[in-house]
């Protein structure tokens, strides 16, 4: 079955530390994104690519950064400029043609220790 | 700025027939989007109105007004398994970058016995 498998569930990080959340599709979607959820609020765009070896800022990018070598393959590094890093990470994609149709993972989450 | 509003919170028992109100403000639109997140899950794409009047689907349906800024989701033959939250969304542009979605705060519907 096509999906979107994001690894690992529940993530630790340390002061100063460098942290990788992994998004991985078999869908053979162009487009894919990363999206921050605090609790009770709604879901803020941090980046998204359109195409392989390019991605674009969203609205939250200070602190994160991502790579998109393979369309499969999507990480988010949450570095250790992001001050407030605990949240619910999203990951998701969508055919360019119809990007209101996002299909998401599972989600992992965030804390620091 | 960008701004979506939509209830908080909503209360509906078993059977009954309940509305989520969407109104949105943004430079530039294409469509408005709904989606369902249970508890801790990943949101799923429930349905999308890029032009003004109502979709159904089973027991959902969507409803927009361009020119009023304004949009809802129905959802009828309430069940239990409804109790989640329902978060609307607007596709805006973006120069040369196809655009990019951003979400409201989300409405918790929680269905009574």
């Amino acid at each position: 079955d096509g999906g979107i498998t994001q690894s690992p569930k529940y993530l630790f990080r340390k002061e100063g530390q460098n942290v990788t959340l992994s998004c991985e599709q078999n869908l053979n979607h162009d487009a894919m994104y990363w999206y921050r959820q605090d609790p009770g609020q709604g879901l803020r765009l941090i980046y998204y690519s359109q195409i392989v070896n390019d991605f674009q800022k969203g609205d939250i990018a200070e602190g994160y950064s991502v790579s998109r070598e393979k369309k499969e393959s999507f990480p988010l590094t949450v570095t250790s400029a992001q001050k407030n890093p605990t949240a619910f990470y999203l990951c998701a994609s969508s055919i360019r043609t119809l990007r209101e149709k996002l299909f998401f993972g599972s989600g992992t989450q965030l804390s620091v220790l | 700025g960008q701004s979506l509003e939509q209830p908080s919170e909503v209360t509906a028992v078993e059977g009954a027939i309940v509305q989520i109100n969407c109104t949105y403000q943004t430079s530039g639109f294409y469509g408005l989007s709904w989606y369902q997140q249970h508890d801790g899950g990943a949101p799923t794409f429930l349905s999308y109105n890029a032009l003004d009047g109502l979709e159904e689907t089973g027991r959902f349906s969507s409803f927009l007004s361009r020119s009023d800024s304004y949009g809802y989701l129905l959802l009828q033959e309430l069940q239990m398994k409804d109790s989640a939250s329902y978060f609307c969304a607007v596709r805006v542009p973006i120069y040369n970058q196809g655009g990019k979605l951003i979400f409201g705060q989300g409405t918790e519907l929680s269905v009574k016995p």
